[in-house]
């Protein structure tokens, strides 16, 4: 099956700074990325659609300037969470979504577990 | 409201039962509807799909039912090992525009040996 890797698996940082978290996929051209937050013992919500050489779609709810997506080639999507505090420590994880009409599968990176101190 | 809901509670089981675990949703008419496994601390993994006009699917020891009137989807884990213990995603998915999955909270599984 298709590969999606991402980066970091943990990262720690400090309250105020960015973080950028990268997913790419490794074995296919992915022309749209799902991003998805989980917080413990919680469904994934996603966040964002990013889309090749467009603008991300964002759902409702989620702020798009502290939560910057780009998706800069159809191989890499980047999260970046900026200015990060305590309340956006989380599970972020990427996705390529299922193809040919949702029949089949969709792909997950492993995962970043975000801490912010 | 739209509602996807899975056993909150986790699920025990002894080695070599059958688990089910339940996942109904209100106020959806997904296309598909996916099952995932995830263990602590990384992506799900996908495990089976079934179609709206599909009864039943199996895949060696897993099967799962979708019952688009009663809006609920079984998932069945037979002859289970405490390898299956992980929690499981019940996922929507809905046709056009990027495939969207809308995900259950999950049941987390645990089988005793």
């Amino acid at each position: 099956g298709a590969v999606v890797s991402q980066h970091p698996s943990r990262v720690i940082c400090k309250s105020g700074t960015s973080v950028k978290i990268e997913c790419r996929s490794l074995d296919f051209q992915a022309t749209t990325m799902f991003w998805y937050r989980q917080f413990p013992k919680q469904s994934l919500m996603l966040m964002a659609t990013s889309n090749e050489g467009s603008k991300a779609t964002y759902e409702q709810g989620v702020e798009k300037d502290k939560f910057l997506i780009n998706h800069a080639s159809l191989t890499l999507s980047t999260l970046t969470v900026t200015s990060a505090h305590p309340e956006d420590s989380s599970f972020y994880i990427c996705s390529a979504p299922p193809v040919a009409g949702g029949n089949t599968e969709a792909f997950f990176g492993q995962g970043t577990r975000l801490t912010v101190v | 409201s739209q509602k996807i809901e899975q056993n909150s509670e986790a699920l025990n089981i002894q080695e070599g039962k059958t688990a089910t675990l339940t996942c109904n949703y209100t106020n959806y008419s997904p296309a598909y509807l996916q099952w995932y496994r995830q263990d602590p601390g990384r992506g799900p993994v996908f495990l089976l799909l079934i179609r709206e006009n599909e009864k039943e699917k199996r895949k060696e020891r897993l099967k799962v039912t979708f019952d688009t009137t009663l809006k609920q989807s079984l998932f069945h884990i037979t002859a289970s090992q405490p390898a299956d213990s992980a929690t499981y995603l019940c996922a929507l998915v809905f046709s056009g525009g990027y495939n969207k999955l809308i995900f259950g909270a999950g049941t987390r599984l645990a089988v005793h040996p």
